[in-house]
């Protein structure tokens, strides 16, 4: 079974913090996307990365950044997180030649007071 | 712009009651278009892909289908373990990248 594991399920900062969340893949999937999901508002993309050390921006990057240093990792950053950033974050992974088939990890709930 | 809009928002049924989800999309060339289940408090699981208009997808009680500006998820007889929120989704012509509709939450009742 594919396996997406998130460092965290929940986790509370305060604004002007930075904050990492982790997400690890064990299938060897090249692609590798962080999304934030909002109520009415569905999920949303932030970044994604095809190989390691590349990156793309999705359609809400500002006030993130990620890093893939290994293929199996893929980092979300909040530089300084602010109380607009609280949402619930996913991690997703897929095959080079099939990025729809995207499986997700279970999330992490940040909340940012 | 590309969009997809899933309704309703929410919907309650009772077990045993047949019912359909839609998903309309706008899109400058659709690529294939995509059904997720998500369960409270996990990542969304994928259950449907479907590419071109008429095509059917089935999965014990659910079944998926496609047309030029819609797709449908049919669920018959639900019962109380298809509780969920489905997500559709489409990819875009020249894209890895998926964007989601806001999802339909399904309630059904014992």
């Amino acid at each position: 079974d594919v396996k997406v594991t998130q460092s965290s399920r929940y986790l509370v900062k305060r604004t002007g913090e930075k904050v990492f969340l982790e997400c690890v893949q064990d299938m060897d999937h090249e692609n590798m996307f962080w999304y934030r999901q909002d109520p009415g508002l569905g999920l949303r993309l932030i970044y994604f990365s095809y190989d390691v050390k590349m990156k793309e921006k999705g359609d809400i990057p500002e006030g993130y950044s990620v890093s893939r240093e290994k293929k199996e990792r893929f980092s979300l950053i909040l530089e300084s997180a602010s109380t607009n950033q609280t949402s619930m974050y996913l991690c997703a992974s897929s095959p080079i030649y099939r990025g729809y088939e995207q499986y997700f990890g279970p999330g992490t709930r940040l909340t940012v007071t | 712009e590309d969009q997809v809009t899933q309704s309703p928002e929410a919907l309650r049924l009772q077990e045993g009651e047949s019912s359909s989800l839609n998903c309309s999309y706008t899109v400058s060339g659709l690529r294939g278009l995509f059904w997720y289940r998500q369960d409270p408090g996990k990542g969304p699981e994928f259950l449907f892909t479907l590419y071109s208009a008429g095509e059917e997808k089935e999965k014990e009680r659910l079944k998926a289908t496609l047309t030029k500006k819609e797709s449908f998820l049919h669920i018959t007889a639900p019962k109380p373990e298809d509780s969920a929120t489905y997500l559709c989704a489409v990819r875009i012509q020249g894209a890895q990248k998926l964007v989601f509709g806001q999802g339909t939450r399904l309630t059904i009742n014992p």
